[in-house]
């Protein structure tokens, strides 16, 4: 079974520019969710979808947008682009359910510089 | 306000020898935790996670303990080998329908030789 992927690997944009990430989940999985991970903050939870509906959202500005298609593909959108922005995007795709359906499997991040 | 708390950045023990890596938890909703292990450029790698209605979860030489009164979980590595070496995250979830996972900041494993 393949797992999560992700694309670009590797992004550069300058500042007040807009920028696409991609993910692919797991084969079966409905929901994705969206974390930035910046050095010494951990990941934050930035939205989940599922059955392309946003269900949960976390604490970024509006700037940050995402959606997900009818086979469970999901982007993120970052516009007007600030230096802050610069981190590692990760996508996970999970079942969709509590407890161990709610087991969120990692794709290898995007790497975002803001220049 | 963090919910899910690693307190210790970094840990260092020696190959063969027992990791205990900590984790405490502050809401009283999250019913089942999950242990993350992530590589430098790489996504977190799901190791291991454990009910709220468990104290004691194994996977080989991966254990982690859940004391749910003091709202604590430890994952223990026995024998740790080097290639553990890594950053550790834990994470959270409730049972409210559906949920996100809150994760902790990790703590960082370095397993000397």
């Amino acid at each position: 079974k393949a797992g999560v992927t992700q694309t670009p690997r590797y992004l550069i944009k300058t500042r007040g520019q807009q920028v696409t990430l991609s993910c692919s989940p797991i084969s079966g999985h409905r929901s994705v969710s969206w974390y930035q991970q910046t050095p010494g903050q951990g990941l934050q939870f930035l939205f989940e979808y599922f059955s392309e509906t946003q269900r949960n959202k976390g604490n970024f500005p509006g700037r940050f947008s995402g959606r997900q298609f009818s086979n469970s593909r999901s982007e993120m959108n970052v516009s007007t682009l600030e230096l802050g922005d610069s981190a590692l995007y990760l996508c996970a795709s999970s079942l969709g359910g509590t407890g161990k359906g709610n087991e969120q499997f990692f794709g290898p991040g995007t790497r975002l510089t803001v220049l | 306000d963090q919910q899910v708390k690693q307190n210790s950045p970094s840990l260092s023990v020696q190959e063969g020898r027992i990791s205990i890596l900590n984790c405490d938890y502050t809401n009283s909703m999250f019913d089942y935790f999950l242990w993350y292990k992530k590589y430098p450029a790489e996504g977190p790698t799901f190791l291991i996670s454990i009910s709220s209605i468990k104290d004691k979860n194994e996977d080989g030489r991966f254990t982690v303990f859940l004391n749910k009164s003091a709202k604590h979980l430890s994952l223990h590595i026995v024998p740790s080998q080097p290639g553990d070496s890594a950053v550790y995250f834990c994470a959270a979830s409730g049972n409210s329908g559906y949920s996100t996972l809150t994760f902790g900041k990790g703590t960082m494993l370095l397993v000397s030789p």
